[in-house]
């Protein structure tokens, strides 16, 4: 079945950087872009962006431009998040997500979604 | 960027209420909504794409509604498995936005 697997809780210092992985089975990697959205502790959802892993190209969300680095390895259908100079308001669930898209239909949002990845930001 | 605002925040409801969520957009999008339940400590799980498709799989009582800037959550007869927090997402352009939430609660 289609799956994102995300890697595992992360424990950052204030300034340092994060990477998160999610690797994609069941589909052809290349074929859809992926998203990523972040939840801060009983928040709701914030989009931080889009890869799309057959070329590379990406798009970011404003308040993450200059911070945020989406890319891929496609040889082991992987995604990767990297979130730099971390403060206490990255403190967040990260999650992957698919995003399908049909030339004649259009996009088929957020489907499925990775398990998601606790990012802790404490000094 | 597209604002989605999303109706009420939270509301107490009983097994079997007919359960009703409402996602305004700040312009048109229109049909490029989906409807996301999620249930503490689990990733979202998509009930609804193209503002009415129902997602293979999910009960028929999950019915969405709408075009342009108004959309709708309907919940026919709510079970005890359908309490979560439901959003909305439009994805008619970048970046994509989600509106606040709305919390199901057991009344």
């Amino acid at each position: 079945q289609v799956q994102l697997v995300q890697s595992g809780a992360e424990v950052k210092k204030p300034g340092a950087s994060v990477k998160v992985s999610c690797k994609a089975s069941g589909y052809s990697f290349t074929s859809s872009e992926i998203n990523w959205v972040r939840q801060a502790p009983g928040q709701g959802l914030e989009w931080m962006g889009w890869m799309n892993p057959n070329n590379g190209n990406t798009g970011y969300a404003l308040k993450f431009q200059g911070r945020v680095t989406m890319t891929r390895d496609t040889s082991i259908d992987t995604a990767y998040l990297e979130l730099v100079s971390l403060t206490s308001e990255d403190t967040a669930v990260y999650y992957c997500a698919r995003e399908e898209y049909d030339l004649w239909s259009g996009y088929y949002p957020f489907d499925p979604w990775g398990q998601g990845t606790l990012v802790t930001v404490s000094s | 960027d597209i604002q989605m605002t999303q109706s009420p925040s939270s509301l107490s409801a009983s097994v079997g209420d007919r359960v009703t969520i409402t996602c305004r957009a700040s312009q048109g999008i229109r049909n490029d909504l989906g409807w996301f339940q999620q249930k503490p400590g689990k990733a979202p799980k998509r009930l609804i794409y193209a503002a009415s498709t129902l997602q293979s799989g999910v009960p028929s009582r999950f019915s969405g509604s709408g075009s342009g800037t108004e959309f709708t959550l309907t919940i026919s007869s709510l079970q005890p498995e359908d309490f979560a927090t439901y959003y909305c997402l439009q994805y008619d352009s970048y970046p994509r936005t989600f509106g606040q939430g709305t919390k199901v609660e057991i009344k």
